[in-house]
């Protein structure tokens, strides 16, 4: 089925220092999201994104964070700078129009 | 605003027997209903979606949910449930509109006994 790919994994990075996740979405898809999942709790909505805007954010959606696709290439989101407390699963999720949506398998972030 | 309720953070039952997972929502119009799964360490796997129309619906891994808008709740539904349903399942809303974010609840840990 249509996959959604996140790069990297795994991602450990010093507090202070900026980190890009990389989301590969369903060709075609024209949403995209990401979403944040600290250990063991909820999804929880940080910004979707559609036609090279922001549509909308949450309040997690710190001033520090910021997302772009591009040339329809990644859809990034980038944290600068990163924080101790943005350490979670950052999972990537695009959608096509009347679709279910399509989750990647996620990047642990780790600031130390 | 909307809000999704998933008030059992653990079910245990035994393999053989029927499963029946609660998912409440709050939204002031016809929501969009969604059950997801997640295995440890993977991402969401659909299940199932309640658009409109019929109200039980089926869908895969042999789960169905029930949408019932008298009291607000999307019960996700098996029987006979298999070891191999041990996962946490999420419900989730999507509020309509064309920015389409899901809801989720704070999810159900499955364990299922052999």
């Amino acid at each position: 089925g249509p996959k959604v790919l996140q790069i990297p994994s795994h991602q450990i990075i010093d507090m202070g220092q900026m980190v890009t996740l990389n989301c590969d979405p369903v060709s075609n898809h024209l949403y995209f999201y990401w979403y944040k999942q600290i250990l063991g709790q909820q999804m929880e909505f940080l910004v979707n994104f559609y036609n090279g805007k922001v549509m909308e954010k949450s309040k997690l959606f710190k001033d520090q964070f910021s997302v772009e696709r591009p040339d329809g290439s990644y859809f990034t989101l980038k944290i600068q700078p990163t924080a101790l407390e943005d350490s979670a699963v950052y999972f990537c999720a695009s959608r096509g129009t009347i679709t279910e949506v399509f989750f990647g398998k996620g990047t642990r972030l780790t600031v130390v | 605003a909307q809000s999704v309720d998933q008030p059992d953070a653990h079910v245990t039952l035994s393999e053989g027997a029927s499963l029946e997972l609660r998912c409440s929502y709050s939204y002031s119009a016809a929501p969009y209903l969604f059950w997801y799964v997640q295995y440890p360490g993977q991402s969401l796997q659909f299940l199932l979606k309640y658009i409109t129309g019929d109200t039980v619906v089926k869908g895969t891994k042999g789960f169905e949910a029930e949408f019932r808008k008298s009291n607000s709740s999307f019960n996700l539904k098996k029987s006979p449930a298999h070891w191999s349903d041990s996962a946490k399942y999420f419900c989730a809303l999507e509020g309509g509109g064309s920015n389409a974010k899901l809801t989720f609840g704070k999810g159900t840990k499955l364990s299922v006994k052999s």
